[in-house]
C-alpha cells in the first residue's frame, strides 16, 4: 500500500457536534501530518507527530485535538467547531525526517463543512 | 521567521509554451525543496523536489533549479499541455528536522491555454 488514506471523504457537522477525522498509512512512515487548507492557499500545518509522539502543535484551538494510537494511525478530534473552521483537512506523512528522508505525501483530505 | 514567497501568484500561457515559477526562502538552513501540484478538489501531489547538494534536477517536461546563495529556486514546465492547469505550491524545509515542517509559499495558478 503505497498511498495516505482518509475518511471521511465530506463530513457535514453542527457546532455542538463532536466528530473525528481518520488518517491512514502503510508505508512504515514515522512522522504524520494534519493540515487544513482553504481554497487556493497553501495547506496550513496544524500538528506534527514523530514517532508517534507530537512534535508540533501550531497553535492549534483546543475544539481540535489530535491522536496517534499508533505508528499508521492520526485522529483527529473535533468539538464545538466554528463556521470558519470550514475547509479542507489533509493529512501527509513522511518516512523518517530525522534520517532526512522528508518527502511529504498528502491522503485526499475531508471536506468538513460547519454549520 | 521562516518564510517563502513565491511568484507570480497566476500565470497563464498558451499550449506548448513554457512556464517559470519562481520561489525564494528566508531560513539558511533549509535544504529541501518540493514542489507540489494541486488540482481542483484534490490533494496536493508531490511532482518533484530538490536538495541542496544540487543545483538542477529534471524529470521528463518538468526542471528544478537551485540557487543557494541567492535563495531562490524555480520550477520550469516546458511544452505545456492543458493538464498542467493547476495550482503549484513551492516548499522549504530543514533536512535536519526531526518534523520534516515545510513552509510553503503562497501557491500560483497555471492555466494552459489550448
Amino acid at each position: 500500500d503505497t498511498e495516505v488514506t482518509q475518511t471521511p471523504k465530506h463530513l457535514v457537522m453542527g457546532m455542538t457536534n463532536k466528530k473525528s477525522l481518520k488518517c491512514e498509512q502503510h508505508m512504515g512512515h514515522r512522522a504524520m501530518y494534519w493540515y487544513k487548507q482553504k481554497a487556493k492557499k497553501p495547506p496550513e500545518l496544524m500538528f506534527v507527530y514523530s514517532y508517534e509522539k507530537l512534535s508540533i502543535n501550531e497553535s492549534v484551538p483546543s475544539r481540535f485535538s489530535p491522536e496517534c494510537p499508533n505508528s499508521s494511525l492520526l485522529n483527529l478530534h473535533l468539538h464545538a467547531l466554528q463556521p470558519e473552521d470550514s475547509a479542507l483537512y489533509l493529512c501527509a506523512s513522511s518516512q523518517d525526517p530525522l534520517a532526512g528522508n522528508n518527502e511529504q505525501f498528502f491522503g485526499p483530505g475531508t471536506r468538513l463543512t460547519v454549520l | 521567521g521562516e518564510n517563502v514567497e513565491q511568484h507570480p501568484s497566476t500565470l497563464s500561457v498558451q499550449e506548448g509554451d513554457s512556464a517559470v515559477i519562481k520561489c525564494t526562502y528566508s531560513d539558511s538552513a533549509s535544504n529541501y525543496f518540493p514542489w507540489y501540484k494541486q488540482e481542483l478538489g484534490k490533494r496536493p501531489q508531490l511532482i518533484i523536489d530538490i536538495r541542496s547538494n544540487v543545483g538542477e534536477k529534471k524529470d521528463q517536461r518538468i526542471a528544478v533549479t537551485l540557487n543557494k546563495t541567492a535563495k531562490h529556486f524555480s520550477l520550469h514546465i516546458t511544452e505545456t499541455q492543458p493538464e498542467d492547469s493547476a495550482v503549484y505550491f513551492c516548499a522549504a524545509s530543514r533536512g535536519s528536522s526531526n518534523t520534516g515542517k515545510l513552509i510553503f509559499g503562497q501557491g500560483t495558478t497555471l492555466q494552459v491555454k489550448p
